[in-house]
């Protein structure tokens, strides 16, 4: 069965430093996304993207972040300057057709936890 | 010290009972519901969905109710088993839109 692969499960790193977050999407799926989940907190979106462009982004997604399809396959995120609240999961999904349409299931992956000592 | 956000609602069941787990959303704009659940250490996986122009939706063992007109949203899990142990979220979303809006969760806990 397809499924949306992440890496790395889990990074741990210094305030402050770049991290990428990487994610290989379902391989017919066209429409990708990024959300988060804090420790015990309920999933929140980040932001989605199709046809090499941000669709929407919430207001966490702010100048520290972005995102990336550097090739056919990755769909990455990179967050420039991290800070001790990015600590999260951060779970890339994917989907074949945008929200709200017949085939619009979102597919997660597993997450990368993300550790900002 | 106290753990902020880690009070989840908590359904506690013993195998072979139903259980109905209740969500509460919060946009009257949505018109597409869906349940997640997910175990630990995973990411949410897609259980049922239901369209804003039905009321309920059945899967296998599963079946959604939708009430537009207090915003709510259940789900029932029939013969439930240990397996069915997780978190489940409902997120609400809107046509046209990719955002998915998660509701805070509830743990479903199921002994044998």
């Amino acid at each position: 069965e397809p499924e949306v692969t992440q890496t790395p499960s889990h990074q741990v790193t210094q305030m402050g430093q770049e991290v990428i977050l990487r994610c290989v999407p379902i391989s017919n799926h066209l429409y990708f996304y990024w959300y988060r989940q804090i420790l015990g907190q309920k999933v929140e979106f980040l932001v989605s993207f199709y046809n090499n462009e941000i669709s929407e982004k919430s207001e966490i997604f702010d100048d520290q972040f972005s995102v990336e399809r550097p090739d056919g396959s990755n769909f990455t995120l990179k967050i420039r300057s991290t800070k001790l609240e990015d600590s999260a999961m951060y779970f890339c999904a994917s989907s074949e057709a945008p929200r709200g349409a017949n085939t619009g299931e979102l597919f997660f992956g597993e997450g990368s936890r993300l550790t900002v000592l | 010290g106290e753990s902020v956000g880690l009070h989840l609602p908590t359904l506690s069941v013993q195998e072979g009972d139903n259980s109905i787990i209740n969500c509460a959303y919060s946009n009257s704009a949505s018109d597409y519901f869906i349940w997640y659940k997910q175990e630990s250490g995973k990411g949410p996986q897609f259980i049922i969905d239901i369209r804003s122009n039905m009321d309920k939706r059945q899967g296998q063992r599963v079946t959604v109710l939708l009430n537009k007109t207090v915003k709510h949203l259940s789900l029932q899990i029939a013969a439930t088993q240990p397996g069915d142990s997780a978190v489940y979220f409902c997120a609400e979303s809107k046509s046209g839109y990719s955002t998915l809006t998660f509701g805070k969760g509830t743990m479903l806990l199921v002994s044998p």
